[in-house]
């Protein structure tokens, strides 16, 4: 379905903490995953990608789960820094005509680090 | 590489106005999707172009337009101007999305005010 923008959900975490941040997706036809940041006045910045035949992939200090079966995917975030805080999106895309280019996002979560 | 960047970065109009935003792509990248961001309604995709095509469209009225040059670089135009209009325009560039998946990188995007 399309993103719509309510009241973000927040999540606050104490600096050197773990962080995780949930995202439910609606499209079961959807196959690759990504996870965006976006800091005040800027665009987002991608942090991490995954596709529908995985259901785990690790960055740098980043992880992201994929659970096709309830349709969810998360962030964790270790090791959390201030320099973290920031809004972060999940989106999705399918293979397929209809989906040339077109992202669909999920709300957002404002994720505050507290030094 | 540069990024994708967007002018101008601040846009003031009043309704009834038009507007034109630009954006370049990451050099080499030839897919450029554009999104309205604003508090209510979040990120939703606009459209998205390939090789000066429009290979994708959103739920947008025809006041919002767009355009791709030889070069990849990009243009979208809003007609008649209204005050639900006022939101952050991001354009975003990939190498291709031709069914595969490429991951798109945001520039920092148009804020753009209707009065």
């Amino acid at each position: 379905g399309e993103s719509v923008g309510l009241h973000l959900p927040t999540l606050s975490v104490q600096e050197g903490d773990n962080s995780i941040i949930n995202c439910a997706y609606s499209n079961s036809a959807s196959d690759y995953f990504i996870w965006y940041k976006q800091e005040s006045g800027k665009g987002p910045q991608f942090i991490i990608d995954i596709r529908s035949n995985m259901d785990k992939r690790q960055g740098q200090r980043v992880t992201v789960l994929l659970n096709k079966t309830v349709k969810h995917l998360s962030l964790q975030i270790a090791a959390t820094q201030p320099g973290d805080s920031a809004v972060y999106f999940c989106a999705e895309n399918w293979a397929g005509g209809t989906s040339y280019g077109k992202l669909t996002f999920g709300q957002g979560t404002i994720l505050t680090v507290h030094p | 590489k540069a990024g994708v960047t967007q002018t101008p970065r601040y846009l003031i109009k009043t309704r009834g106005q038009q507007v034109t935003l630009s954006c370049s792509p990451i050099s080499g990248h030839r897919s450029v999707s554009w999104y309205q961001q604003t508090p209510g309604q979040g990120l939703q995709f606009l459209f998205e172009y390939f090789s000066e095509t429009q290979r994708n469209k959103g739920n947008f009225p025809g006041r919002f337009s767009g355009r791709q040059f030889s070069n990849s670089r990009s243009e979208m135009n809003v007609s008649t101007l209204e005050l639900g209009d006022s939101a952050l325009y991001l354009c975003a560039s990939s190498l291709e999305l031709a069914g595969g998946h490429d991951t798109q990188y945001f520039g920092p995007g148009t804020r753009l005010t209707v009065l």
